[in-house]
């Protein structure tokens, strides 16, 4: 079965420092997000993304974020200077329909992102 | 503000009882909601979605939406302690491009022998 998924599964980083969290959607899916995941919080929307532009954005989504599709299979979330509550669970989704219909989003594994 | 809300838990039920799961949300446009089972440290898994009002049945789940009264539920029959994780119930939003969903806090299961 399809699967999305991310690398790498934990990231260590310096306060400060850029990180790229990579995800490979599943083949078919055109429509991409972000999400993540603070420590016992909620799972939180950050951006969703779809024919090379960024869709919808939350509020927690600020400059310091961005997002790409380098190629035909990767999707990229970088933080450019990252800060201690920055840390978190990452997770990449897609999904067939974008939303409409009995469309699903699917979740890949996370990536654990650590500041210090 | 956008609010899907869940009794934390924890619930704890014996293996082969009926686990009930509730959730409610704020936003009457809310169109689609899910279910997700999150194992700790893992990603959310999907387990069911529902549109329509009423009950919809997949193997031992049953998810239940009530749009009038803002209320979702899962129903996990014949519980086993496979199923102890902790349940996400998400809803989407009418006025979203592409289906953003907002997620619940989860309610933790745990069902023993």
């Amino acid at each position: 079965e399809p699967e999305v998924t991310q690398t790498p599964s934990h990231q260590v980083t310096q306060m400060g420092q850029e990180v790229i969290l990579r995800c490979v959607p599943i083949s078919n899916h055109l429509y991409f997000y972000w999400y993540r995941q603070i420590l016992g919080q909620k799972v939180e929307f950050l951006v969703s993304f779809y024919n090379n532009e960024i869709s919808e954005k939350s509020e927690i989504f600020d400059d310091q974020f961005s997002v790409e599709r380098p190629d035909g299979s990767n999707f990229t979330l970088k933080i450019r200077s990252t800060k201690l509550e920055d840390s978190a669970m990452y997770f990449c989704a897609s999904s067939v329909l974008g939303g409409a219909g009995t469309d699903t989003q699917y979740f890949g594994p996370g990536t654990r992102l650590t500041v210090l | 503000q956008k609010e899907v809300e869940q009794n934390s838990g924890p619930l704890s039920v014996p293996e082969g009882a009926i686990a009930s799961l509730n959730c409610t949300y704020s936003d009457r446009g809310s169109q689609s909601f899910f279910w997700y089972r999150q194992y700790s440290g893992k990603s959310p898994e999907l387990i069911m979605f529902i549109y329509s009002n009423g009950d919809k049945e997949d193997g031992r789940f049953t998810a239940q939406l009530n749009k009038a009264s803002q209320y979702v539920s899962l129903l996990i029959r014949d519980s086993q302690p496979s199923d102890s994780a902790t349940y996400l119930c998400a809803a989407t939003d009418r006025g979203s491009t592409l289906g953003r969903l907002y997620f619940g806090r989860g309610t933790q299961l745990t069902v023993w022998p």
